[in-house]
C-alpha cells in the first residue's frame, strides 16, 4: 500500500549522545516531509525533502532523502532534553498525506 | 493570526450518540484536512478536502462524514458514536495537497462510552 514504514518505534537515550530515525517506503516517493510533536501538543513541521540525494540541516538536526527516493532519515546530534517528543515522516502525495507511526524519543539528562 | 482553530476541546459522548466537530482556518489554505491519532498507531487520515467544494476519503473513513462549508471551514460528523472512535482528532490544513505543509490545530480529544 502506501505506508511508510519507521524505525525503531521508541529510542531512550542519554543527553549528549546522538539520534537517527529511518523512514523505509516499497515505492518512491515524490516527496517527504518531516514533523515532531511534543508530548500533548500537534505535530509541527519540520522540513519537506524532494530532490534525489537531498540533505538539509537544521542546527543540530540533518535530515537525508534517499538517491532512490524510497526512504528518508532524521539524524539529532547531542540530543537534548528539549528534544523530547514523537518524529513523524510523512509520505507526499497528490491529494494525501500519509503519516508513518513515528519514533519516541526519550532523553535522559 | 488563530492559525487552525478546533472546537471543542474535549468531548465525551455515548455510544450511538452523534455530534460534529468543527475547523476553521484563517490563512487562506485551499487544502484542509482530519486526522485521527491513537497510541501506536500515528495519525491516520479521515477525509480530506482539496479544495473547496470537494471532498475525498483517506485511509479510515468508515463512520465519519465530512463538509468543507466554505474555503475556511471542514467539519467532521460522527452520526453514530462507538467506542472504536474514542480518539484524539487533529485538523490540519496546507495551501496545496500532498506537497504543502500541514499546519495543525490544536486537537480534539473524544471519548465514547
Amino acid at each position: 500500500g502506501q505506508q511508510v514504514m519507521q524505525i525503531p518505534q521508541y529510542q531512550h537515550v542519554q543527553e549528549g549522545e546522538d539520534f537517527t530515525t529511518y523512514c523505509n517506503s516499497s515505492t518512491t516517493l515524490s516527496n517527504i516531509q518531516w514533523y515532531k510533536q511534543r508530548p500533548g501538543g500537534h505535530p509541527v513541521f519540520l522540513i519537506q525533502l524532494v530532490k534525489s540525494g537531498e540533505v538539509k540541516k537544521q542546527k543540530r538536526l540533518t535530515f537525508q532523502f534517499g538517491e532512490a527516493k524510497k526512504n528518508s532519515s532524521l539524524h539529532i546530534t547531542a540530543t537534548q532534553t528539549t528534544d523530547v517528543g514523537t518524529y513523524f515522516c510523512v509520505r507526499g502525495n497528490t491529494g494525501k498525506l500519509i503519516f508513518g507511526q513515528g519514533t519516541t524519543l526519550q532523553v535522559k539528562p | 493570526n488563530a492559525g487552525v482553530t478546533q472546537t471543542p476541546k474535549f468531548q465525551v459522548l455515548k455510544t450511538g450518540q452523534s455530534m460534529t466537530l468543527q475547523c476553521a482556518q484563517d490563512m487562506n489554505h485551499n487544502s484542509m484536512y482530519w486526522y485521527r491519532q491513537d497510541p501506536g498507531m500515528g495519525l491516520r487520515l479521515i477525509y480530506y478536502s482539496a479544495s473547496e467544494g470537494t471532498t475525498d476519503k483517506g485511509e479510515v473513513p468508515n463512520g465519519y462524514n465530512v463538509s468543507r462549508l466554505n474555503k475556511r471551514e471542514f467539519s467532521l460528523r460522527l452520526e453514530s458514536a462507538a467506542p472504536s472512535q474514542t480518539s484524539v482528532y487533529f485538523c490540519a490544513s496546507s495551501e496545496a495537497t500532498g506537497f504543502s505543509p500541514l499546519h495543525f490545530g490544536n486537537g480534539t480529544r473524544l471519548t465514547v462510552t
